[in-house]
């Protein structure tokens, strides 16, 4: 079956560097999220991305966060000058159509450690 | 704004006894609801979901889970639990009226399994 694939499962990055999580999506889906879950709390809502643009974002997604879709098959999100507190699990996810009847499919998930 | 309620922050059964999680949410109509299993240290695998239809819905592992429009709930079942359903499980909603819609998530219920 076809999976989110997201690299790498672990990164470690000094405070105030900047950082580019990695996803593959599923190759026939169209609609994209990113979430995050600070150890031991639920997970968040950051962004979500169709049709080249940002869809959605939350209160989180501040002007620290980019995401793009760099080629035909991967999707980023960028932190510009990572602060201890985005110290989180970063969960990549994709659905085929917008709709919620479309399940969102996960992937494992980035571990990023700030230093 | 959609939100979701686990109450119960941690749940004990033993090995073999039934199960039961619950979930409510708030929302203005009803939402598409999902349940998620979470190991440690591993993304989030879909265990059932609901959009419409037959108010009670059967997803993998021996899952179950039964909406209820009247108590805005959607508890998550299981007859006779195994070890190796020691998890975090999370119950997540979309608005079905939003493209691209996100999943909110509730706080998670952390399932122990005794021997």
């Amino acid at each position: 079956e076809p999976e989110v694939t997201q690299t790498p499962s672990h990164q470690v990055t000094q405070m105030g560097q900047e950082v580019i999580l990695r996803c593959v999506p599923i190759s026939n889906h169209l609609y994209f999220y990113w979430y995050r879950q600070i150890l031991g709390q639920k997970v968040e809502f950051l962004v979500s991305f169709y049709n080249n643009e940002i869809s959605e974002k939350s209160e989180i997604f501040d002007d620290q966060f980019s995401v793009e879709r760099p080629d035909g098959s991967n999707f980023t999100l960028k932190i510009r000058s990572t602060k201890l507190e985005d110290s989180a699990m970063y969960f990549c996810a994709s659905s085929r159509m917008g709709q919620g009847n479309q399940p969102q499919h996960f992937g494992d998930g980035t571990r990023l450690s700030i230093l | 704004a959609q939100s979701v309620t686990q109450p119960d922050i941690h749940i004990t059964v033993s090995e073999g006894a039934s199960l039961e999680l619950r979930c409510n949410y708030s929302y203005g109509a009803t939402p598409y609801l999902f349940w998620y299993v979470q190991s440690p240290g591993q993304g989030l695998q879909l265990l059932l979901k609901y959009f419409s239809g037959d108010t009670l819905v059967q997803g993998i592992k021996g899952f179950e889970a039964e909406f209820k429009r009247s108590q805005s709930s959607f508890n998550l079942r299981k007859p006779s639990v195994h070890w190796s359903d020691a998890a975090e499980y999370f119950c997540a909603v979309v608005n079905p009226s939003v493209n691209a819609g996100k999943s909110t998530f509730g706080d998670g219920t952390t399932l122990t399994v005794k021997p």
